[in-house]
C-alpha cells in the first residue's frame, strides 16, 4: 500500500467549478505538501501546512493530522489551473519528501 | 521562479555513458535534496545533503553518486546509463533540515538514455 493515497487520479471540470482534491497518508507527521507541477514539468511548492488551513487566492488546503487526511480546493477554477497536483508528505526527521501518484486536473473553457 | 537552478535542462546520451547533473540552491539555503520522477515509479527521493554532508538515502542506484560542495551547489553523477534512467530529476533546496521546512524545486534535468 502506498504510503500517500490521492483522490481522484484525473479530475476533468469546466470553467468555474469548485475542486476538490483529497490526500490521505499512512505516517505520522508533522507537515504535508502540496505541490502543482504544470506540463512543462517545473514542480511548484503551493502549500505547506501542519494544522487547520491555508488559503492563497483560489486556493485553500486543509489538514486533519488526526485523521491524516488533507484536502485542496480550487475556487471558480480556470483553465490555466489545469495541471497535475501532488500530495507529499516527509518520510523522515531529515525532511525528505514521499509523494502521491498525482492528480491530473484539466479545466475546460 | 524559485530561486534553485539546474543544468543542463535536457540531456540525451547513450546507454553506457555517465553524466552530471548540476543543482545550485536557492541563496542562503543549506540543504539539497535530489528526486527523479519516472513514468513508472512517480516521484522518488534519491539522497539528501545538508551542508556538504550527506544525510539521507533513498532509492538511490549504486551506479549514482552525489555530492555537495563547500559552495553549497550539489552535483548528480549517474554512470553506466542504462534505459530505464530516462527520467526527470529534480533538485529541491530547503534552508535547513527537518519536516517543517518548504521544499524550493528546481526546473529539473530531462535525460533521456537512448
Amino acid at each position: 500500500k502506498n504510503e500517500v493515497e490521492q483522490s481522484p487520479q484525473n479530475l476533468t471540470a469546466q470553467e468555474g467549478e469548485f475542486i476538490t482534491i483529497n490526500c490521505s497518508y499512512s505516517v505520522g507527521i508533522s507537515a504535508l505538501h502540496w505541490l502543482q507541477q504544470h506540463p512543462g514539468g517545473g514542480i511548484v511548492s503551493l502549500f505547506m501546512l501542519s494544522s487547520g488551513k491555508k488559503k492563497h487566492g483560489r486556493l485553500i488546503a486543509t489538514i486533519n493530522i488526526q485523521e491524516k487526511h488533507s484536502s485542496l480546493h480550487i475556487t471558480a477554477s480556470h483553465p490555466r489551473d489545469s495541471a497535475v497536483y501532488i500530495c507529499a508528505v516527509p518520510q523522515g526527521s531529515q525532511g525528505n519528501l514521499i509523494f502521491g501518484k498525482g492528480t491530473k486536473l484539466s479545466v475546460k473553457p | 521562479d524559485s530561486g534553485v537552478t539546474q543544468t543542463p535542462k535536457h540531456l540525451i546520451t547513450a546507454t553506457g555513458q555517465r553524466v552530471t547533473l548540476r543543482c545550485s540552491p536557492r541563496s542562503g539555503d543549506l540543504s539539497v535534496y535530489w528526486y527523479q520522477q519516472s513514468l513508472d515509479q512517480g516521484l522518488q527521493f534519491l539522497i539528501q545533503y545538508y551542508n556538504g554532508e550527506e544525510r539521507a538515502k533513498g532509492n538511490i542506484l549504486e551506479r549514482f553518486s552525489a555530492q555537495q560542495f563547500p559552495d553549497l551547489h550539489s552535483e548528480l553523477n549517474l554512470s553506466s546509463l542504462e534505459l530505464g534512467d530516462s527520467a526527470l530529476y529534480f533538485c529541491a533546496s530547503s534552508v535547513a533540515l527537518g519536516q517543517h521546512y518548504e521544499q524550493y524545486f528546481g526546473p529539473g534535468t530531462r535525460l533521456t538514455v537512448t
